[in-house]
């Protein structure tokens, strides 16, 4: 079964910057799997960020940016606002399936 | 602007059958995207479950395929979740999405619905 990883919990201070990751057991991540990134507050629906690596939704601040890096898929906010704090998903295309990161609780203080 | 919504029983059984519906507006399931089912369990992490194509293609996660199906209604411009056999390990709220082509997002969510297998 394929796991994809991402740190349980983050910790940054307004103003400044965190990197998101999101690793695959199979392997390096690359473009081909897609990746996509979704912010979750509590009561709230998963709200898309990115999608196919480094892509933006219309809604998407541009403080947040995806890329690859190191064979992972990356998420990157600068500079982080206290809104920011949620949790955060990764998702991954394998060919037939989508598999989610277990996510990264994000907190900003 | 396009809008999902689920609807269906908040309690099932266990061993019993859990039936969700996705009504959506402001695109036609006829079209070009597709639908998605993903549910998180309490305490846990997103789980995609399926997806299906305006012609009927699916795609289930390999861990729940076997007790898994999803549908399309053309006529009501519905899609569905079926899931059998269940337990209590499928009590967790679940969303319905749409699905852009060519890998362009998962955009719009349903605003979810708690079902509790009790």
């Amino acid at each position: 079964q394929t796991v994809v990883t991402q740190e349980p919990s983050l910790t940054v201070s307004p103003g400044g910057t965190v990197t998101l990751t999101c690793a695959s057991s199979t392997g390096a991540v690359t473009d081909a799997s897609y990746p996509h990134w979704f912010q979750r507050k509590p009561g709230h629906s998963p709200r898309a960020l990115i999608y196919s690596t480094s892509n933006k939704h219309s809604w998407t601040p541009a403080r947040f940016s995806g890329s690859l890096l190191g064979g992972k898929a990356a998420l990157t906010l600068s500079p982080v606002q206290p809104e920011d704090e949620a949790d955060y998903y990764c998702l991954l295309y394998f060919g037939s399936a989508w598999v989610f990161g277990g996510g990264t609780k994000l907190t900003v203080l | 602007q396009v809008q999902l919504q689920e609807s269906g029983p908040r309690l099932v059984k266990p061993s019993g059958t859990l039936f969700l519906t996705c009504s959506v507006s402001g695109d036609s399931i006829s079209g070009v995207n597709w639908w998605s089912w993903v549910r998180q369990a309490p305490g846990k992490g997103l789980e995609w479950i399926g997806e299906i194509s305006p012609t009927e293609v699916t795609k289930y996660n390999p861990s729940l395929e076997s007790r898994v199906t999803i549908s399309l209604d053309k006529s009501k411009n519905e899609f569905s979740l079926k899931v059998i056999s269940v337990t209590a390990a499928d009590t967790a709220i679940y969303y319905c999405a749409r699905v852009l082509v060519d890998f362009k997002g998962f955009p719009n969510w349903g605003q979810g619905t708690l079902v509790t297998v009790s």
